[in-house]
């Protein structure tokens, strides 16, 4: 069964600290992404990656990085957490190429609280 | 510019009841993709069907259809005799070719509650 994992379902940070999200895929995809979904907006892409070492910007990215060191892993890095940064965070993985026609495999998503 | 409207926010309907779930979209590209994504509680999104722009034919799918109207702009997708799993939030997502599929723009999602 193919698989994105995430390695916290649920976390809970203090404004300031420096907060690493993991994003770990085993379907050999090129393609990764960190998106953050808030109730009435949808999903909004923060980072993708199509490569190791690669990274572009998203939609909205201030306040965020990445890290892209291993193909199957992808790490969203907020940091200094702050109370706006409180969300659901999603990763996905997909096969690059296909103009577009491929679907995202999407990962459970964490919900970080910042107080 | 690429934008995904999904209006209805919450749907509640009794089990057995049709439903359709409205995704207005708007390119300027002539080559795109249309999906449809549900998100169960568990929160994994999980792919639930493709349309490429060139392809009009509706789909169905067991209890699930979908109607692609170019002339429109939509692609409405239909649970027929809804069941207490398909309580979801569903979105509606984009992807133009022009950006390789890099960024997909989602609807603000529709959730749907299905009673018993």
């Amino acid at each position: 069964d193919v698989k994105v994992t995430q390695s916290s379902r649920y976390l809970v940070k203090r404004t300031g600290e420096k907060v690493f999200l993991e994003c770990v895929q085993d379907m050999d995809h090129e393609n990764m992404f960190w998106y953050r979904q808030d109730p009435g907006l949808g999903l909004r892409l923060i980072y993708f990656s199509y490569d190791v070492k690669m990274k572009e910007k998203g939609d909205i990215p201030e306040g965020y990085s990445v890290s892209r060191e291993k193909k199957e892993r992808f790490s969203l890095i907020l940091e200094s957490a702050s109370t706006n940064q409180t969300s659901m965070y999603l990763c996905a993985s997909s096969f690059r190429g296909g103009q577009g026609r491929n679907e995202q495999f999407f990962g459970p998503g964490t919900r970080l609280t910042v107080l | 510019a690429q934008k995904v409207t999904q209006a209805q926010t919450e749907i509640s309907v009794v089990e057995k009841e049709d439903v359709t779930l409205d995704c207005v979209y708007e390119t300027r590209d002539t080559t795109y993709y249309l999906f449809w994504y549900k998100q169960p509680p568990s929160g994994e999104l999980v792919f639930l069907i493709r349309r490429n722009s060139f392809d009009e034919q509706n789909e169905i799918s067991g209890r699930y259809s979908w109607n692609f109207q170019k002339s429109t702009s939509s692609f409405n997708f239909t649970i027929t005799a809804s069941q207490v799993v398909d309580s979801a939030v569903y979105f509606c997502a984009l992807s133009e070719a022009r950006t390789g599929g890099f960024k997909t723009i989602f609807g603000a999602g529709t959730r749907l509650f299905v009673k018993a």
